[in-house]
């Protein structure tokens, strides 16, 4: 077992570009979730799937953000005109949702560190 | 603005010492986390805590949730300087949404 992978872990960018992120979560689990850590903080919920349907939002993901996973498998964020607040940790973590177990343990990758100048 | 709030914020002991990190809401959670993170790095799982006055224990750690699911603390005994880190706990009210502490950094000095 490979556990979550991320890539890039480090992306320096200018303001207005767009960039994306993917991540390729452990193979046999069906939930896969974004998060945003900020320096000093928690991460913050993004986003989360179930398969390949995208079941909720936050918020915090406003219309310059997008979040695929086409085939239930790896998962993308693109975060489009990026502004200098949208530096951050993004963190990816999946699980295995089985409502036979009744807990829903997440396990996070290594991130993607944005910086944008 | 945190759900979770943990303390103390900042905790440097030395070697050998005790230590208890906690974390308390005014919301109840069905089920608590606790993570590990170490810098540039994602939140490594440590426990899971389900049932309400539950006690894990993890080698030198032990975890415990309080009776009404709303507060949980972190024990370290004789801690060491790989215990180093951000400890973070992490609430769930429903079966996907984590929400987090803002974590408390430990520096175990050798």
């Amino acid at each position: 077992d490979t556990g979550v992978s991320q890539n890039p872990r480090h992306k320096i960018t200018k303001r207005g570009q767009n960039v994306t992120f993917r991540c390729d979560p452990i193979s046999e689990h069906n939930r896969l979730y974004w998060y945003r850590q900020t320096l000093g903080q928690g991460p913050e919920f993004l986003t989360y799937f179930q398969n390949e349907a995208q079941l909720e939002k936050s918020r915090l993901l406003s219309d310059r953000f997008s979040a695929e996973r086409p085939k239930g498998s790896f998962s993308t964020l693109e975060i489009q005109r990026t502004e200098q607040g949208d530096s951050a940790m993004y963190l990816c973590a999946s699980s295995l949702a089985d409502p036979g177990q009744g807990t829903y343990e997440q396990y996070f990758g290594p991130g993607t560190r944005l910086t944008v100048t | 603005t945190q759900l979770l709030e943990q303390s103390p914020q900042f905790l440097s002991i030395q070697e050998g010492e005790n230590l208890t990190v906690y974390c308390n809401s005014s919301s109840v959670f069905s089920s608590l986390q606790w993570y590990r993170q170490e810098p540039g790095e994602g939140p490594v799982l440590l426990v899971t805590v389900v049932t309400g006055g539950e006690v894990k224990k993890l080698k030198r750690l032990t975890f415990q949730f309080g009776d009404a699911r709303k507060d949980s603390s972190l024990h370290i005994t004789a801690a060491q300087p790989g215990d180093t880190g951000l400890y973070l706990c992490a609430g769930s009210s429903n079966d996907y949404k984590l929400s987090f502490g803002a974590g408390t950094t430990v520096t175990v000095r050798a």
